[in-house]
């Protein structure tokens, strides 16, 4: 079975500009959820998404939001971009199968603000 | 605030010794408990998982022990290996949303 993909893998892009971010789960998971990694911040949650609706959201501005489609993959977007925006983004994906939640990430994209 | 306290931030062992990695979290809500390995340049790859309900869990050289009164966790890593090394995160889960700990960067030495 194929892992959970990311694209793309590594973004640069300027202060101001807007940024999406796509992941394809792991076939037959519907919850996706999305993570920052910095050095500084470590792992820290953003949203989740379950059959098309957030599910959970973290403490991050408004300017970081997402999407699922139908076929459980999974969109995020970064607006107005800052250079603290600067990270690993990693998508991780679930069955959600009852009393189970394993999460597998995939390889992430980084994204460089300049 | 920071939910989940890993300790220590780096460690070095050397091949054939215990690693051990302890964690400790303040929500009681916490309801699964997993650890990841990390290689540079990869995402995070789940290693072994446990619930509150189990006090130890070992898969391979990986074991967890849990103390749900004590609120802790730790992982132990049998029979190092200097492909172990890698960083380590531990987190805890409530309502799919997981919550990291910092992290410990382990060196396996020859």
């Amino acid at each position: 079975k194929a892992g959970v993909t990311q694209t793309p893998r590594y973004l640069i892009k300027t202060r101001g500009q807007q940024v999406t971010l796509s992941c394809s789960p792991i076939s037959g998971h519907r919850s996706v959820s999305w993570y920052q990694q910095t050095p500084g911040q470590g792992l820290q949650f953003l949203f989740e998404y379950f059959s098309e609706t957030q599910r959970n959201k973290g403490n991050f501005p408004g300017r970081f939001s997402g999407r699922q489609f139908s076929n459980s993959r999974s969109e995020m977007n970064v607006s107005t971009l800052e250079l603290g925006d600067s990270a690993l983004y990693l998508c991780a994906s679930s069955y959600q199968r009852q009393g189970g939640n394993e999460q597998f990430f995939g390889p992430g994209t980084r994204l460089t603000v300049l | 605030q920071q939910q989940v306290k890993q300790s220590p931030q780096s460690l070095i062992v050397q091949k054939g010794g215990i690693s051990i990695i302890n964690c400790a979290y303040e929500n009681t809500a916490f309801d699964y408990f997993p650890w990841y390995q990390q290689f540079p340049g990869k995402g995070p790859a789940l290693l072994i998982a446990i619930r509150p309900d189990v006090s130890e869990k070992k898969e391979g050289r990986f074991t967890i022990s849990f103390n749900k009164s004590a609120k802790q966790f730790s992982l132990h890593i049998m029979d190092s290996q200097p492909g172990d090394s890698a960083t380590y995160f531990c987190a805890a889960s409530t309502a799919s949303k997981l919550t990291f700990g910092t992290g410990t960067r382990l060196q396996v030495t020859l």
